[in-house]
């Protein structure tokens, strides 16, 4: 089945660059995503890549997809105190089979700390 | 605004009570998931949904059930609560339709089995 990582903890100042790392298993990956989750609330999708993608920039927000390695980053340009959240990287499995039904399978989350 | 909305945010509950979670999406999606949250373990799915009346084992179903009555409306049901069940609960949905496949997540419902 699909698994996701990621490590669980990233501690960075404010005004440097945090980069978050993710790696996956299912090679049928087509959609990748990151979700932010700020405390008490749910999950919101930060921006997503296209598996026939390898970069997308979104503002401050870089997403680079290496998938011969299966390797995925969430870079974060100028990380100010209000990034601290929790960072989940998501992947959605191909629908060919038609059993997905738009399933995501989640990594265990990172925790990013912005000190001043 | 798409609005996905969990009716509990906080639940306090003993050892063998019956609990329901509500969910309630009004974008018409037509899948609808339960996830639990724990901390380093990021979001395992317990429970979806892919039409009324229609349900599917995820991850972690053991412990639990699922109703989809109405397409808007996903509940998710512990039969008989236990202390390893507290925990933060995330419902979503999203569309069939083409598209990115984006989840929308409700704030979520914190349970507490004592």
């Amino acid at each position: 089945g699909e698994d996701v990582e990621q490590s669980l903890f990233l501690s960075v100042r404010e005004g440097d660059s945090s980069v978050i790392n993710c790696t996956y298993t299912d090679s049928s990956s087509t959609y990748l995503y990151w979700y932010k989750q700020e405390p008490g609330a749910g999950l919101q999708l930060l921006t997503y890549i296209f598996s026939n993608m390898d970069m997308k920039q979104d503002q401050r927000l870089t997403v680079l997809l290496n998938k011969k390695d299966k390797h995925l980053s969430l870079r974060i340009a100028d990380t100010q105190t209000g990034d601290s959240a929790i960072y989940f990287c998501a992947e959605r499995a191909s629908d060919a089979g038609g059993t997905s039904y738009g399933k995501l399978t989640f990594g265990q989350g990172t925790i990013l700390t912005v000190h001043p | 605004d798409v609005k996905v909305t969990q009716s509990s945010r906080y639940l306090v509950k003993r050892t063998g009570e019956k609990v329901f979670l509500e969910c309630v999406q009004d974008m018409d999606h037509e899948n609808m998931f339960w996830y639990r949250q724990d901390p380093g373990l990021g979001l395992r799915l317990i429970y979806f949904s892919y039409d009324v009346k229609m349900k599917e084992k995820g991850d972690i179903p053991e412990g639990y059930s699922v109703s989809r009555e109405k397409k808007e409306r996903f509940s998710l049901i512990l039969e008989s609560a236990s202390t390893n069940q507290t925990s933060m609960y995330l419902c979503a949905s999203s569309t069939s339709s083409v598209g990115t496949g984006e989840l929308f997540f409700g704030e979520g419902s914190r349970l507490t089995v004592l």
